[in-house]
């Protein structure tokens, strides 16, 4: 059971505007940033949003992130066939002297 | 460029300790702010985040698996080990570790390509 919920799966088509959602609690989300994470098959997860909203150099701007009190949002517009990916949220949670917590990951399918 | 590779045995029997070692480059785990940890995924399931050393050597653990992990860092040498004992055939998962990016921040910008553990008699 991870500490931060996502929804297991999402869909869409090419071109289409999804977003995946990851919800936590007051010492995680609702004091700390969200990070977002891209895991394409066989590979390792990749930062794709960090501090909510800021996209590491070579992100497509396609990619969005928002954090609202104690839930985030990662957007991702003009979908294409290779955003084919398990995606994670992750925060930093102030309880039991500070430990990293993650979300238990989105399959996100284009179809 | 900033690399990190994970090293250990690919398979070890149940009770048996685990040790892994993260050797890393472009980046120095002397230099304020930075840190390395480590990142478990069983095949299949979720990631999970298992324990961070800073460069400050503050260590952070997983709550629900301190007592059975220990972090240290060789500056000198750029590794950064994790040990896990009385491991279990649940503990079966590719380990990554991954530079910690800012203090507290649950960000990890770069990360090694991950070492399949499996455990197992």
């Amino acid at each position: 059971q991870s500490v931060l919920t996502q929804p297991p799966s999402a869909s869409g088509t090419p071109g289409q505007r999804v977003t995946i959602s990851c919800s936590g609690s007051s010492s995680n989300i609702g004091s700390n940033t969200v990070n977002w994470y891209q895991q394409l098959p066989g590979t390792a997860p990749k930062l794709l949003i960090y501090s909510n909203n800021q996209r590491p150099s070579g992100v497509p701007d396609r990619f969005s992130g928002s954090k609202s009190g104690t839930s985030a949002s990662l957007a991702i517009s003009g979908l294409q066939s290779e955003d084919e990916a398990d995606y994670y949220c992750a925060a930093w949670d102030d309880s039991l002297n500070g430990h990293v917590v993650f979300g238990g990951g989105t399959k996100l399918t284009v179809l | 460029q900033i690399t990190l590779k994970e090293s250990g045995p690919t398979l070890v029997k149940p009770t048996q300790t685990l040790t892994l070692t993260c050797t890393f480059s472009g980046f120095s785990l002397s230099t304020s702010g930075v840190g390395v940890g480590w990142i478990r995924q069983p095949p299949g399931k979720a990631l999970e985040w298992l324990a961070l050393i800073y460069w400050d050597d503050d260590k952070r653990y997983s709550p629900s698996l301190k007592s059975r992990l220990t972090i240290t860092k060789d500056t000198s040498k750029n590794q950064v080990v994790l040990t896990m004992t009385n491991m279990d055939p649940v503990d079966t998962a590719t380990y990554y570790c991954a530079r910690h990016y800012d203090i507290l921040t649950g960000t990890f910008d770069y990360w090694g390509q991950g070492t399949l553990v499996t455990v197992s008699s």
